[in-house]
């Protein structure tokens, strides 16, 4: 079975300073992993993705991620946060099946 | 623009009714899914289809029961509402590869008193 695990629930920021959210994600075979925002007031949305090839994966809005599978994480990364980011972020692994899996979420802060 | 739609926003129902939450997207996505958001607990799956009236038990299916008898369409349903059912119910709905992107409704915010 499939499982994720966010190690950050709660993440408070000023605007202009460097985020790391974690991930680590527990499979056995091949996975695909996921990251997706829900701004507030807003529908849950892909932020980006990984499913083979370069293992640095980048997304919408400055965002990128990590794949690291002898860590089995894949970590969320924004050099520089705007008050705009503020927002809840799930990370969610998909293995053998479509269905995936998402973690708790981490709800990130950030002060103007 | 792909779309995900959810009939109600918001919702208030009394213990013991039956409720009905409808979900329809515009993709021709062969899977649907209904999820609970609960804070501190991320996304449960509570059932999903991989075809009209196919159906598969989530992590968290008691209490629920789904329908889809259109491509389009997933109904979740409450059969006899309880206070431990009050939460953000999300509709979602992707390709079949594990590779596709969810698309996610905007959620129905259920209040059961």
């Amino acid at each position: 079975a499939q499982s994720v695990s966010q190690h950050n629930h709660h993440v408070i920021l000023s605007e202009a300073a460097s985020l790391e959210l974690g991930c680590n994600y527990s499979y056995g075979g091949t996975v695909n992993l996921f990251w997706y925002v829900q701004y507030p007031g807003q529908h849950l949305q892909l932020l980006l993705k990984y499913f083979s090839g370069d293992p640095l994966v980048k997304g919408i809005k400055g965002f990128e991620a990590e794949f690291i599978k002898s860590k089995f994480s894949f970590n969320l990364r924004k050099p520089s946060v705007q008050w705009s980011d503020t927002a809840e972020y799930f990370c969610a692994v998909a293995g053998g099946s479509y269905i995936p899996t998402f973690g708790r979420g981490t709800s990130l802060i950030v002060h103007p | 623009d792909v779309k995900v739609t959810q009939s109600s926003r918001y919702l208030v129902k009394r213990t013991g009714e039956k409720v009905f939450l409808e979900c329809v997207q515009d993709m021709d996505h062969e899977n649907m899914f209904w999820y609970r958001q609960d804070p501190g607990l991320g996304l449960r799956l509570i059932y999903f289809s991989y075809d009209v009236k196919m159906k598969e038990k989530g992590d968290i299916p008691e209490g629920y029961s789904v329908s889809r008898e259109k491509k389009e369409r997933f109904s979740l349903i409450l059969e006899s509402a309880s206070t431990n059912q009050t939460s953000m119910y999300l509709c979602a709905s992707s390709g079949t590869d594990s590779t596709d992107t969810q698309y996610f409704g905007p959620g129905t915010r259920l209040t059961v008193l």
